[in-house]
């Protein structure tokens, strides 16, 4: 089945550095992959989506490139807040159905001023 | 907000014990999933509803069980708890079957001691 490996954390920047959090997935065919993100005491929320191979999402700052050569779906932010500090999880289908998500383990991000 | 609903925040009980989960998805939304996060484990995929039909299984143990209701809304059955059961148990509801555009709830604490 599916599956996805994201780095370790945690990782700790300063305010305004650049942000490259990576991730990796087995998958068959080219599902659609995602970034989640999830603040404290809260649920993941949608941060960002990729449907097809060299496809670029994005959002707040946050961009990630489908890359199929690669199996790869790395998020990056050229300068992080300390708004950003949160747990970033990568995904993607469970099954070739699509039905589900599957997610990494999670990689905390803590900016500090 | 999320719109999705879990009650309750928090749950205690003892080893043994069966408790139960309540879900309510956001207004509209037919797809109901179940997740556990736990820190050595990450999140866990549990299970899929899709208007009141199970559409998907993961990682579920046989001591679990889940439904959804005609009104949607869904519960999740844990029994015969274990110290191991200890985690947060997220819901996420979607408006479509293939669940790439999920809505956490903020999810129950599930202490077993």
């Amino acid at each position: 089945g599916n599956s996805v490996t994201q780095m370790e954390g945690p990782v700790t920047l300063s305010e305004e550095a650049f942000l490259t959090i990576n991730c990796t997935y087995t998958a068959t065919g080219y599902p659609s992959l995602f970034w989640y993100v999830q603040y404290p005491g809260e649920g993941l929320q949608l941060l960002l989506k990729a449907t097809k191979a060299d496809d670029k999402g994005s959002n707040k700052g946050f961009e990630a490139t489908y890359r199929k050569e690669t199996t790869s779906f790395h998020l990056e932010k050229g300068s992080v807040q300390v708004s950003d500090s949160a747990v970033y999880f990568c995904a993607l289908p469970f099954g070739q159905a699509g039905t589900a998500l599957i997610f990494g383990k999670g990689t905390t991000l803590s900016v500090s001023s | 907000d999320s719109g999705v609903t879990q009650t309750p925040k928090h749950l205690i009980t003892a080893t043994g014990q069966r408790v139960t989960l309540r879900c309510s998805p956001r207004s509209g939304d037919l797809s109901v999933y179940w997740y556990q996060q736990s820190l050595d484990q990450g999140l866990q995929f549990l299970i899929q509803y899709y208007n009141g039909e199970e559409r998907a299984k993961g990682n579920i143990l046989e001591r679990f069980s889940a439904q959804q209701f005609p009104d949607l809304h869904s519960e999740l059955n844990l029994s015969s708890l274990e110290l191991g059961d200890s985690a947060l148990y997220f819901c996420a509801s979607s408006a479509d079957r293939n669940g790439e555009k999920l809505f956490f709830g903020s999810g129950t604490q599930l202490s077993v001691l």
